[in-house]
C-alpha cells in the first residue's frame, strides 16, 4: 500500500527555518516525480517544488531562492528546506507522488511573529 | 505559465442529477509527446486532494463511473452524471504539461 505521510511542520517567526520530512512506504522515492504541494488555509493549491525521477528539480517563482527540495534514497524520504520564511508560506504542505496521484495529509506550516 | 479558469465558482446540485465543470486554460496542454497531462481533483472538507482523473479523460482506479472527463487543447470538462452525497466538495483541475504545474481556482459543490 502507498502512503506519504509528512512531518516538520509547526510554528516559526517571520525569517525563521524549518525542514519538512515525507516518510514514504509502498514505492521508492526515486522512482518517480516527487513534488511539495501547499494550500494556503480557505485557499487554492500550489505546487511549490519538484524532482523528477532524473533529479531534474523545479521551484515556484514564489519559492525559488528559499526552499530546497532533496531526496535520500536510502530512508526513502523526500524533504524540503524552507528558509527565510514570509507570512505568505503559511499553509498545509503535502508531498506527493508522481503526477499528483497520492497524497499525504499535509502538514501546517504557520509563519507569524 | 498556463492559467487555469474554471467555472462555474459554485453549484448546487440536486441527487441524481448531472453536473459539469469547465476549466480553460490560456495555452494549449498539449506536451512535445501527444498526450494532454489535464487532470481533475477533488477536494473533501478536511481532506486532502483525490485525482479523479489524469489526462483529460483517464478515470483513478476505484473512481466511479459516474465522472467522466473530455476535452482537448484548451477546454475541458468534468461530468458528473448523477451527483450523489458524497461528491460534495471543491473540484480542482490541474495541469501538468510544463512548469509551473497549476491548478484552476476550485469549483464547490454542494447538495441542493
Amino acid at each position: 500500500e502507498v502512503q506519504l505521510v509528512e512531518t516538520g511542520g509547526g510554528l516559526i517567526q517571520p525569517g525563521g527555518s524549518l525542514r519538512l520530512s515525507c516518510a514514504v512506504s509502498g514505492f521508492t522515492v526515486n522512482s518517480d516525480f516527487m513534488s511539495w504541494v501547499r494550500q494556503a488555509p480557505g485557499k487554492g493549491l500550489e505546487c511549490v517544488s519538484l524532482i523528477s525521477y532524473d533529479n531534474a528539480i523545479y521551484y515556484a517563482d514564489s519559492v525559488k531562492g528559499r526552499f530546497t527540495i532533496s531526496r535520500d534514497n536510502s530512508k526513502n524520504t523526500l524533504s524540503l528546506q524552507m528558509n527565510s520564511l514570509k507570512a505568505e508560506d503559511t499553509a498545509v504542505y503535502h508531498c506527493a507522488r508522481g503526477r499528483l496521484r497520492a497524497w499525504g495529509q499535509g502538514t501546517l506550516v504557520t509563519v507569524s511573529s | 505559465d498556463a492559467v487555469l479558469t474554471q467555472s462555474p465558482l459554485s453549484l448546487a446540485v440536486t441527487l441524481g442529477q448531472p453536473a459539469s465543470i469547465s476549466c480553460r486554460s490560456s495555452q494549449s496542454l498539449v506536451f512535445s509527446d501527444g498526450d494532454t497531462y489535464l487532470d481533475w481533483f477533488h477536494q473533501r472538507p478536511g481532506q486532502s486532494p483525490r485525482r479523479l482523473i489524469y489526462k483529460v479523460s483517464n478515470r483513478e482506479s476505484g473512481v466511479p463511473d459516474r465522472f467522466s472527463g473530455s476535452g482537448s487543447g484548451t477546454d475541458f470538462t468534468l461530468t458528473i452524471s448523477r451527483v450523489e452525497a458524497e461528491d460534495v466538495g471543491v473540484y480542482y483541475c490541474m495541469q501538468n504539461t510544463g512548469w509551473p504545474w497549476t491548478f484552476g481556482q476550485g469549483t464547490k459543490v454542494e447538495i441542493k
